[in-house]
């Protein structure tokens, strides 16, 4: 089955730096990757996703990268906000449409 | 659009008893639902892929016998914890797909089963 590594675990930045987070595929069938945000206590929320035929894609402060050949993706945070802190989780899925997703990141923003 | 709940939020419950969870879109037809565990501070495992009018596939390692899926209707899927026990502790999420074009899951809020 899929794995999805995601690194790093925790994540400080200073409010108004850039943050990276980074996860890896194992299954070469995968071809959708979205991107959740989660709140302490509350449900997933989807902030951004790709789609195998596309190397990047782009909503407002956020963007995600997809290298295929190495798989691995990435989101990318711009002009961090303190409201930006949360877990944020990255999921491969295949032609079985299952979610499979990383182990999440922590990302603290300070002001 | 797209708005899933989930009832309860919250249940507490002796060892021995049986729980169940619904999980219904609000606002559109959900061919396939899913189940998730979440222990603090850790990732979503999914447990089980729920279709609408047919069995449920479950994940390796998930008792099928221990957590009943069903998904009657386009718009509710249950799952139900059998004679459960503290290490059913967790918080359970399901998510729901909508139709079959579109890939993206929308979460429900999450139930906290707490098994003393």
């Amino acid at each position: 089955g899929e794995n999805v590594e995601q690194h790093p675990s925790t994540l400080s930045v200073q409010e108004g730096d850039s943050a990276v987070i980074k996860c890896t595929y194992s299954d070469s069938a995968s071809n959708y990757f979205p991107w959740y945000k989660q709140e302490l206590g509350k449900r997933p929320q989807l902030i951004i996703d790709i789609r195998s035929n596309v190397g990047e894609k782009k909503d407002q402060r956020i963007a995600v990268t997809l290298n295929k050949t190495a798989k691995h993706f990435s989101l990318h945070i711009t002009e961090t906000q303190p409201e930006d802190s949360a877990v944020y989780f990255c999921a491969a899925s295949g032609t079985g449409n299952q979610f499979y997703f990383g182990t999440g990141t922590s990302l603290t923003v300070i002001p | 659009g797209a708005v899933v709940s989930q009832h309860p939020s919250r249940v507490i419950c002796k060892s021995g008893t049986s729980v169940k969870i619904e999980c219904r879109s609000l606002d559109f037809q959900a061919t396939t639902m899913f189940w998730y565990r979440q222990f603090p501070k850790q990732s979503l495992m999914l447990m089980a892929t729920s279709n609408e009018g047919s069995k449920a596939t479950y994940e390796q390692g998930v008792e099928k016998d221990k957590f009943l899926i069903n998904h009657a209707s386009l718009t509710l899927s249950t799952l139900t914890v059998t004679s459960a026990h503290p290490e059913d502790s967790s918080f359970y999420i399901c998510s729901a797909r909508e139709g079959t074009l579109r890939e993206t899951q929308y979460f429900g809020p999450g139930t906290r089963l707490l098994v003393l």
